[in-house]
């Protein structure tokens, strides 16, 4: 069974510049998080899909960061205009569903730097 | 209101020594408990999981966690450390769906695992 997949796995842009990721779940997974880590720290959420609604996404930037999840299926994440400190790995994740005993997969990251 | 407290930032340990790395937690409902383990550039991979069954749990890799109500704790062990060990670890915490809202996940700030040789 494929895991999570999520591209591109490094991106280098010049400030003010926009860039998107990409994340296709585990099939069959209805929920799907994005999470923000930052060097040394552990992952923080940005957004968590339950098919296709944005049930949690307070702590989603909503001035330069969005999201979509059409179909319920893969998710795109974008940031508009990037700034220095969005420099980080965005994580995707996904779940079967929304119990809390349901157990999260991760895709291996992108990791983003802006200069 | 929930959260992770990781009570170690580093750990240094020699090869074929037992590993703990300790993990409190903070929670307004019965929580589910998850340790992942992190590779250099790889993603998180879950190492085991607490869901109010067993409280002595069994993870991949000879790994084990015990969840200890009383304390609000739920350390990670392994008997023998072996030098693919060394990663950086995290506990989660994870509220139940009756918690008023949304399921709440939440990560600690990690513990880097060394091992001698």
């Amino acid at each position: 069974e494929a895991g999570v997949v999520q591209s591109p796995r490094y991106k280098i842009i010049e400030k003010k510049q926009p860039v998107a990721f990409w994340c296709n779940p585990i099939s069959g997974h209805n929920t799907l998080y994005w999470y923000l880590q930052n060097l040394g720290q552990g992952p923080e959420l940005l957004i968590r899909y339950e098919n296709e609604e944005a049930v949690d996404d307070s702590q989603l930037p909503k001035d330069r960061f969005s999201a979509e999840r059409l179909k319920g299926v893969d998710s795109t994440l974008k940031i508009q205009p990037a700034e220095l400190g969005d420099s980080a790995v965005y994580l995707c994740a996904s779940s079967l569903g929304q119990a809390s005993t349901d157990t999260q997969y991760f895709g291996p990251g992108t990791r983003l730097t802006v200069l | 209101a929930q959260s992770v407290t990781q009570l170690d930032s580093h750990v240094s340990v020699s090869e074929g020594t037992p590993v703990l790395l300790r993990c409190n937690y903070s929670s307004s409902y019965s929580p589910s408990l998850f340790w992942y383990v992190q590779h250099p550039n790889k993603g998180l991979q879950l190492l085991l999981k607490y869901t109010s069954a067993a409280t002595l749990v069994k993870g991949i890799n000879g790994f084990e966690a015990e969840f200890k109500k009383s304390e609000t704790s739920f350390h990670l062990t392994k008997p023998s450390a072996h030098m693919s060990d060394a990663a950086e670890y995290f506990c989660v915490v994870s509220a139940p769906p009756n918690s008023g809202g949304y399921q709440k996940v939440t990560f600690g700030t990690g513990t880097k695992l060394q091992v001698i040789p």
